[in-house]
């Protein structure tokens, strides 16, 4: 096992709603990565962090946002769900300036 | 934009035979390029990565080469057995300190007994 967790494993929310989710990194990571990944195909980069801050994002719109904390844990907040919205958010951590991702088993969100 | 190129989609293969999966990315700034095994309902697990620096790297059955000219590595399964079905992954790095993991779209690959 790679020590990275992520919660909830599972999620369903209506269009509208807001989400929460959450990743501990693995023991000796100090940077979290999340990554969208949709039905038949590879994970998409949403952002990063490192040292409590965004270090680093994709395409993607203001309402996908993101915090770390002291312990290196980290929670992805999704605002205002739309149906595109619907995919496996998987976080994946690292130690500062290794390219070497580990990820978690991710968190499968369905927007209704 | 960065992007990063899988084929096939699909493959099938007897056991015992070996698998190919060819990637190429755009970057020529990229330096490392992982490889990712996804099994069904599971997180993807790095199976093997080279960096740029380095042109074939082999671990057991499997082996990453890497064409910096061309801008295209692949993934060599040999010996291939049942357990090795699953969707992988190609990506590359690139972005420096900011940087991030561009992932190819991925190919299944069935290993028929």
């Amino acid at each position: 096992e790679t020590g990275v967790t992520q919660s909830p494993t599972h999620l369903i929310k209506t269009r509208g709603q807001q989400v929460t989710l959450r990743c501990s990194s693995q023991s000796g990571h100090n940077t979290v990565s999340w990554y969208q990944q949709a039905l038949g195909q590879g994970p998409q980069f949403i952002f990063q962090y490192y040292r409590e801050e965004e270090n680093g994002r994709g395409n993607f719109p203001p309402r996908f946002s993101g915090l770390q904390f002291p312990n290196y844990s980290s929670e992805l907040n999704v605002n205002a769900l739309e149906l595109d919205d619907s995919a496996l958010y998987l976080c994946a951590s690292s130690s500062a300036g290794n390219e070497k991702l580990f990820f978690g088993s991710g968190t499968q969100l369905s927007v209704l | 934009g960065e992007n990063v190129e899988q084929h096939p989609s699909t493959l099938s293969v007897q056991e015992g035979d070996s698998a190919v999966i060819k990637c190429t990315y755009s970057d020529s700034a990229s330096n490392y390029f992982p490889w990712y095994k996804q099994e069904l309902g599971k997180r993807p697990q790095l199976i093997i990565d080279i960096r740029s620096n380095v042109g074939e790297k082999k671990d057991q059955r499997i082996a990453v080469t890497l064409n910096k000219t061309a801008k295209h590595f692949s993934l060599h399964i040999t010996e291939t057995q049942p357990e090795d079905s699953a969707v992988y992954f190609c990506a590359a790095y690139y972005g420096g300190s900011q940087g991030n993991l561009i992932f190819g779209k991925g190919t299944k690959l069935s290993v028929k007994p």
